[in-house]
């Protein structure tokens, strides 16, 4: 079982959708949690990141993690067509300034489609 | 600012030959990193640079690859000699202290090693 499962895809809604991504993760220690989105031919760029459970919003963008379930969440309200894109969840027990391994997990990444 | 520059952007080489990928952070950044993303393996942190020095190449793969960084502008990733499972999409990607989340990648290196 690899340490973050996340369900490929693809997931194909249309405009103005409430999208639902989501990583399940084996590894307890796991502390921080983000998620990129990366266009195609493209380097990811970060959406959001979060610190331990609850909620983080963003604007249209909603981060989740309940850590007691070891499970993540990026929802996406009122999606457009240029929302479609990979979206990769990615995970680290530390971070640079705290101290501990800064190496993040990442998902394989679902691929999301949004047709007008 | 023109962003992470990385060059090539496509490199087809033979098996055994040796590749090198080159990656210019933004300037004041003090973090650089080097991905590796493949279709099986998904997104990888191969290493990460504080300050141009090395702190962790945990990531590394084997002792074929090596990273080197001899100034804040300009860092190279060599793989000898290659081989096909080498093949990949190679991103480089900068951030300011303090924002480790917040990196700034590159448009990727797509290597074809036959």
């Amino acid at each position: 079982q690899k340490e973050v499962e996340q369900d490929p895809g693809p997931l194909s809604v249309p405009e103005g959708a409430i999208v639902s991504l989501n990583c399940t993760y084996s590894n307890s220690a796991f502390q921080y949690f983000m998620w990129y989105r990366q266009y195609s031919r493209k380097g990811p760029e970060l959406l959001m990141y979060t610190y331990s459970s609850g909620n983080k919003e963003d604007g249209r963008f909603t981060a989740q993690v309940d850590k007691s379930s070891k499970y993540i969440s990026l929802f996406i309200r009122d999606s457009q067509p240029s929302d479609s894109a990979t979206y990769l969840c990615a995970m680290t027990t530390g971070s640079l300034l705290s101290g501990g391994s800064y190496i993040p997990t990442f998902g394989r990444g679902t691929s999301l489609i949004v047709h007008p | 600012d023109a962003g992470v520059i990385q060059s090539p952007r496509h490199e087809v080489t033979e098996m055994g030959q040796e590749v090198t990928l080159r990656c210019k952070p933004i300037s004041g950044h003090d973090y650089l990193f080097w991905y590796r993303q493949t279709m099986m393996r998904g997104l990888e942190l191969l290493i990460y640079f504080n300050n141009n020095v090395p702190i962790d190449d945990s990531g590394m793969p084997e002792d074929r690859f090596s990273a080197k960084m001899p100034n804040a502008s300009f860092s190279t990733l060599k793989i000898q000699p290659s081989e096909p499972r080498d093949s990949a999409v190679y991103f480089c990607a900068s951030s300011p202290v303090g924002e480790e989340y917040e990196q700034y990648f590159g448009p990727g290196t797509r290597l074809t090693v036959t």
